[in-house]
């Protein structure tokens, strides 16, 4: 199979802190990850993506310098989110590929992230 | 409008039906279609994906892929409660190489 963790599932932090989120491709190599943010009865949205070595892409509106991707190995990426504020909670989601326009995408359980 | 776009729903369906789940986009360079499931609470789950035209089948379920009308559905055939979830329509293009854009989903309701 193709598994994805993500760590921690959930996290509680104060107004201003910074928290990382870890997403690992457990059994494949992954060269491309994916992190998603989804609000409540909301869709999916796609805040970037990452290729191993490289810089991350962000969607329109997504504010690099407050979540810093860093897509160190074929196996791993973290999401910073900085500074953290009650709006920025929300359900965080990755997912992983092995690359190339077919490949499907294999999503990690998700992080909650509650900022008080 | 939309790159790819769902009925919102809620689909309702009695258990044993079949359910019917559609799905349109709007880029004719899309080369692959995938069907999500998302329980409530939960992250996605792949349930089945499509390259060509013409159905596939994978046990109770069966994706469909017309790229000339630019639709892909998904049949749930003997529904279950356990089907009730939020199904997701994710579409990948030549250029994204790998990038999906996804629906807002079909929230489906199996009622006992």
């Amino acid at each position: 199979g193709a598994v994805v963790s993500q760590h921690p599932s959930r996290v509680i932090c104060k107004s201003g802190t910074s928290v990382k989120i870890e997403c690992r491709s457990l059994d494949f190599q992954a060269t491309t990850m994916f992190w998603y943010r989804q609000f409540p009865k909301q869709s999916l949205m796609l805040m970037a993506t990452s290729n191993e070595g490289s810089k991350a892409t962000y969607e329109q509106g997504v504010e690099k310098d407050k979540f810093l991707i860093n897509h160190a190995s074929l196996t791993l990426s973290t999401l910073t989110v900085t500074s953290a504020h009650p709006e920025d909670s929300s359900f965080y989601i990755c997912s992983a590929s092995r690359g190339g326009r077919g490949e499907t995408q294999y999503f990690g359980p998700g992080t909650r992230l509650l900022v008080l | 409008q939309k790159e790819v776009e769902q009925n919102s729903g809620p689909l309702s369906v009695p258990e044993g039906a079949i359910a019917s789940l559609n799905c349109t986009y709007s880029d004719r360079g899309s080369q692959s279609f995938f069907w999500y499931r998302q329980y409530s609470g939960k992250s996605p789950e792949l349930i089945m994906f499509i390259y060509s035209n013409g159905d596939k089948e994978d046990g109770r379920f069966t994706a469909q892929l017309n790229k000339a009308s630019q639709y892909v559905s998904l049949l749930i055939r003997d529904s279950q409660p356990s089907d009730s979830a939020t199904y997701l329509c994710a579409v990948n293009t030549e250029a994204n190489a790998g990038k999906s854009t996804f629906g807002d989903g079909t929230t489906l309701t199996v009622k006992p």
